[in-house]
């Protein structure tokens, strides 16, 4: 089946530095990726979709200078969370589209982000 | 637009009895329906998907779902509920205008011995 993977699996960082989180699809060519922030106890919030080749869309209300996305291959979209502040902290996953007519999906296991 | 709700926060259920986990839906057109599981720490694991044919669909784990379009309803279920069943459950529609998919809240399922 379709694997999507991601780079780390969690980062503990200091306030005001970068982060990169890299989500590929290991054993498909996924021409979208998403990206999904969930805070705890929470449901998955989409933050952005990413388009290989173009500039990734933002959802209303998520910062697109704060949460820097490049989708420089089918296989591999970053996240970068830039001058990451402690409110930043969070469970970020993001998920593939296999190209199916029915947006069917594929999840990375995710990424726990905690900024001191 | 498109919209998915789980009305029940936390579902506990003993071990070996039957368990159902609430969905209901609300799209334009033909629905596009999954679950899917997460437990903690993790990512999403996809269960099962309705895209059309049978009105139930099994899946992984031996759960099953069953599409009700009068009701618009797609209830996962499980005839016979283990205590590593117990997680955090999604419903989701697709249909979003990025091509994602859209989430319902999450169901907490407890599962005790």
């Amino acid at each position: 089946g379709a694997v999507v993977s991601q780079h780390p699996s969690w980062v503990i960082c200091k306030s005001g530095t970068s982060v990169k989180i890299e989500c590929r699809s290991l054993d498909f060519q996924a021409t979208t990726m998403f990206w999904y922030r969930q805070f705890p106890k929470q449901s998955l919030m989409l933050m952005a979709t990413s388009n290989e080749g173009s500039k990734a869309t933002y959802e209303q209300g998520v910062e697109k200078d704060k949460f820097l996305i490049n989708h420089a291959s089918l296989t591999l979209s970053t996240l970068t969370v830039t001058s990451a502040h402690p409110e930043d902290s969070s469970f970020y996953i993001c998920s593939a589209n296999t190209g199916a007519s029915y947006n069917e999906q594929f999840f990375g296991p995710g990424t726990r982000l905690t900024v001191l | 637009a498109q919209s998915v709700a789980q009305p029940e926060d936390q579902v506990n259920v003993a071990e070996g009895n039957p368990l159902t986990v609430k969905c209901t839906y609300s799209v334009s057109g033909n629905p596009y329906l999954f679950w899917y599981v997460q437990y903690p720490n993790r990512g999403l694991q996809f269960l099962l998907k309705y895209i059309t044919g049978d009105n139930l669909v099994k899946g992984s784990y031996g759960f099953e779902a069953e599409f009700n379009k009068s009701q618009t309803s797609f209830h996962l279920k499980k005839p016979s509920a283990l205590v590593s069943d117990s997680a955090l459950y999604f419903c989701a529609v697709g249909g979003g205008s990025q091509g994602n998919l859209i989430f319902g809240k999450g169901t907490k399922l407890s599962v005790k011995p």
